[in-house]
């Protein structure tokens, strides 16, 4: 166990409609980071919060935006879904002392997505 | 920019016999390497991981990996395979500059253990 929880852990939306996701960190962690997991492929980096701040986004259009809490949890918000949207949506914890540091992630079990 | 390519996307092993998962990797900066394990219906989990120490990396389950970077690879092995061992298995790198902690993936190996 990772200490990271993510909520809920399945959920069936249709095109359109707007999702939100929820984790929550493991204790003392202060950086979180999600990731999209379609399948058949490997993870693919939506964007990181640090310290309740966007610290870096991947290539994702707008319509994918996140928070992060001062409790450090998290959500992923999807405005518009589409089909391509449906995947496994991974959340990872970390403690970074500053920034740019490159610590260890601990990975939640994930939320999947279906868009119909 | 950077980018990893996972050369076999299925391996299939007998019980106790050898591992090798490659792995070859692209990095504009000094890279940190990663192998996660993905067991179904549970979470991402570190094997081990290189930033520039030693280039052999021994991580857990008897699991080790070597950085060539003359080759630009870093291939994951282990001398005898579990049942256990059967998993999708992850190649990662990591850039290490200001972007934050963003990992970039391989697009996976299902490892299959047969009896």
């Amino acid at each position: 166990e990772t200490g990271v929880t993510q909520s809920p852990t399945h959920l069936i939306k249709t095109r359109g409609q707007q999702v939100t996701l929820r984790c929550s960190s493991q204790s003392g962690h202060n950086t979180v980071s999600w990731y999209q997991q379609a399948l058949g492929q490997g993870p693919q980096f939506i964007f990181q919060y640090y310290r309740e701040e966007e610290n870096g986004r991947g290539n994702f259009p707008p319509r994918f935006s996140g928070l992060q809490f001062p409790n450090y949890s998290s959500e992923l918000n999807v405005n518009a879904l589409e089909l391509d949207d449906s995947a496994l949506y991974l959340c990872a914890s970390s403690f970074k002392p500053l920034p740019g540091t490159n610590e260890k992630l601990f990975f939640g079990s994930g939320t999947q997505l279906s868009v119909l | 920019a950077q980018s990893v390519t996972q050369l076999d996307s299925h391996v299939s092993v007998s019980e106790g016999t050898p591992v090798l998962l490659r792995c070859n990797y692209s990095s504009s900066y000094s890279p940190s390497l990663f192998w996660y394990v993905q067991h179904p219906n549970k979470g991402l989990q570190l094997l081990l991981k290189y930033t520039s120490a030693a280039t052999l990396v021994k991580g857990i389950n008897g699991f080790e990996a070597e950085f060539k970077k003359s080759e630009t690879s870093f291939h994951l092995t282990k001398p005898s395979a579990h049942m256990s061992d059967a998993a999708e298995y992850f190649c990662v790198v990591s850039a290490r500059n200001n972007a934050g902690n963003m990992l970039t993936f391989g697009g996976g190996t299902r490892l299959m253990v047969k009896p």
